[in-house]
């Protein structure tokens, strides 16, 4: 079984200001990782994913992502944010043939 | 091309009442998923249906039951209400059930239990 940690649950940090989300899992067996967006009143939406190969990932409205499998960990960063950034972010693993877990969240709130 | 959309997007019911949330996948996406999501927590796997077959059940009660149509929409049903029942249920399609294929949610359906 898998497990995901948020242990940030709010993020306040200025505009045009960089930041990072962080995340840890535990697993035992390899996984896939994933970092969601979730705006007020929506779904989620996908903002990277680390399958294979180079350990930093880039996904949209530039955020990135390092894996680290030594700590186990899946931090989302962005060196610049703005107003709109502001939303509720889920860290989430999945095992091959396995089902999503996701993290109890971050909620991220830029400010002017 | 359409998303995965869900109806109703809004619905409140009481306790002891039953619900039934819809979801209509991507056009090709074989498998749906469905998660529960409380106020101020992530989203907890509920089921997951691949070729009209439940593949995966999360850790909740028998009132809850699913099932996936010909044309891969699912229909998610809860039974005997509770006022913990209340929530965002989510419904998110993928091509296949293998791990690397991402998750694409729709907005969900809210449910109030009063």
């Amino acid at each position: 079984a898998q497990s995901v940690t948020q242990l940030d649950s709010q993020v306040p940090v200025f505009e045009e200001a960089p930041v990072e989300l962080r995340c840890n899992y535990s697993s035992s067996v390899s996984v896939y990782l994933f970092w969601y967006v979730q705006y007020p009143n929506q779904g989620l939406q996908l903002l990277l994913k680390y399958l294979s190969g180079s350990t930093l990932v880039k996904g949209i409205n530039g955020f990135e992502a390092e894996f680290n499998k030594s700590q186990t960990s899946f931090h989302l960063r962005k060196p610049s944010v703005h107003i709109s950034d502001t939303a509720e972010y889920f860290c989430a693993v999945r095992g091959y043939g396995q089902n999503f877990v996701f993290g109890p969240g971050t909620r991220l709130s830029v400010l002017p | 091309d359409a998303g995965v959309t869900q109806s109703p997007t809004h619905l409140i019911k009481t306790r002891g009442q039953h619900v039934t949330l819809r979801c209509s996948p991507i056009s090709g996406h074989k498998s749906v998923s469905w998660y529960q999501q409380v106020l101020g927590q992530g989203p907890q796997f509920i089921f997951q249906y691949y070729e009209k077959e439940e593949r995966g059940r999360g850790n909740f009660p028998d009132r809850f039951s699913a099932r996936q149509f010909p044309n891969y929409s699912s229909e998610l049903n809860v039974n005997a209400l509770l006022l913990g029942d209340s929530a965002l249920y989510l419904c998110a399609s993928s091509l296949d059930r293998t791990g690397a294929n991402v998750l694409t949610f729709g907005a969900g359906s809210r449910l109030t239990v009063l």
